[in-house]
């Protein structure tokens, strides 16, 4: 079944804390991205790779940790100085088209708590 | 500067009226601009891109390059269009750019 993976589906992290968040694609993509969903603000991009081993900040990455050391693979690390890390976290892939956008594939996200 | 618009939180509308949806957009060159749908307990997925000139599921949606809009209308809205509606811009670098996202409640 080709699709995108993300877990975990729910994480609670006590302040001072680093979590990462995993997400998988079998869809042979090239590109992948984070984007952080908050009620009222539409979806935010966190980072993105078109590449292997290669990443770039989205709008919101301060706080924030990516790697990119396989095709099926770009997990994003919360770290402790993301000052309000309580979100929605939505990872999704695309087939890299560098001057066009192509459709992006969602996985279905993870909500992290921080208590 | 890039940027989405979608002025309306919540649309509120029973079953069988008219919808629109109302999105605005601001970019320097030829947009490519999308619409995505996230239905109760599903996964963001596309709903359609104004290349592709389609209607999906009775929606369709006009580029306005003069009024730098592109809403989403349905003649005819059912309760199953009940969901969370995004539009997004491509931007140079092949990324999208999404709205705030406007919740569509349809009623009996």
């Amino acid at each position: 079944d080709g699709g995108i993976t993300q877990s975990p589906k729910y994480l609670f992290r006590k302040e001072g804390q680093n979590v990462t968040l995993s997400c998988e694609q079998n869809l042979n993509h090239d590109a992948m991205y984070w984007y952080r969903q908050d009620p009222g603000q539409g979806l935010r991009l966190i980072y993105y790779s078109q590449i292997v081993n290669d990443f770039q900040k989205g709008d919101i990455a301060e706080g924030y940790s990516v790697s990119r050391e396989k095709k099926e693979s770009f997990p994003l690390t919360v770290t402790s100085a993301q000052k309000n890390p309580t979100a929605f976290y939505l990872c999704a892939s695309s087939i890299v088209r560098l001057t066009k956008a192509g459709e992006l594939f969602f996985g279905e996200g993870s909500r992290l708590t921080v208590l | 500067a890039q940027r989405v618009t979608q002025p309306e939180k919540l649309l509120s509308v029973f079953k069988g009226a008219p919808v629109e949806l109302k999105c605005n957009y601001s970019y320097s060159g030829s947009p490519e601009l999308f619409w995505y749908v996230q239905y109760s307990r599903q996964r963001l997925q596309l709903l359609l891109r104004h290349i592709s000139r389609e209607s999906i599921k009775g929606f369709t949606a006009d580029l306005n390059k003069g009024e730098t809009s592109f809403h989403l209308k349905k003649p005819f809205a059912q309760e199953e269009d009940s969901a969370m509606y995004y539009c997004a811009l491509g931007d140079q670098g092949g990324k999208l750019i999404f709205g705030q996202g406007t919740e569509l409640s349809v009623k009996p």
